[in-house]
């Protein structure tokens, strides 16, 4: 069964610290696997995306790593600010022959920074 | 570019009545998704359109239904609401060419609705 399984379920830390998320996907075939972040009440915005081929990719202070062996991608947020309080979601894509893709969405690690 | 745009931000409506959402992709864009949010089920696909036809579809009841415009806009209807519809809708665009490939996705706010 294709499934996304994020870790953990919620998180709180304090403005500064690092963190990191988990993400352990059972998803085949594999086309690439993105990380959303996703404020209260509004849409998902794509952080990072990464092939098979790609093992790390970062944007500002996050950082995404894939194994594509062990079936694993973890996000690291260094220096976590009161804005990076959201959902992270974790999101594997299936490219299929007919030109369509089908998405596997984890449910979500929701993070709080407090002050 | 404007993003993508959905309306209303928020409606409620009653248990039997239907409502309608739209949803209008960034321009160029012409494949649209639609998904229900909720808290303890995460994101779930509800269906897709690309060029007025619907390529994909989730594991919703046929209540819920869709189409595409042919300026790529689209509207999603769901009929005798439910309590358990009250969720975010939410849409997204994908943009032709390599990023169609990849899946790339970009998600308008959402619509809230809550059904009593």
């Amino acid at each position: 069964k294709n499934q996304v399984e994020q870790s953990p379920q919620s998180l709180i830390i304090l403005e500064g610290k690092n963190c990191t998320l988990q993400c352990n996907y059972t998803v085949s075939p594999f086309s690439n696997l993105r990380w959303y972040k996703q404020d209260t009440g509004r849409g998902p915005v794509s952080l990072t995306i990464m092939t098979f081929s790609e093992n790390t990719k970062s944007n500002g202070r996050y950082t995404a790593t894939l194994d594509a062996d062990t079936k694993q991608s973890s996000l690291h947020i260094t220096a976590s600010q009161l804005s990076d309080s959201a959902s992270y979601i974790c999101v594997v894509s299936q490219f299929f022959s007919g030109g369509y893709n089908k998405l596997i969405f984890g449910a979500g690690t929701r993070l709080a920074v407090h002050p | 570019k404007a993003g993508v745009t959905q309306t209303p931000r928020y409606l409620i409506k009653t248990r039997g009545q239907q409502v309608t959402l739209s949803c209008s992709p960034i321009s160029g864009h012409r494949s649209v998704s639609w998904y229900q949010q909720t808290p303890g089920q995460g994101l779930q696909f509800l269906f897709e359109y690309f060029s007025e036809t619907q390529r994909n579809k989730g594991n919703f009841p046929g209540r819920f239904s869709g189409r595409q415009f042919s300026n790529s806009r689209s509207e999603m209807n769901v009929s005798t609401l439910e309590l358990g519809d009250s969720a975010l809708y939410l849409c997204a665009s994908s943009p032709p060419g390599r990023d169609r490939v990849i899946g790339e996705q970009f998600f308008g706010p959402g619509t809230r609705l809550t059904v009593l």
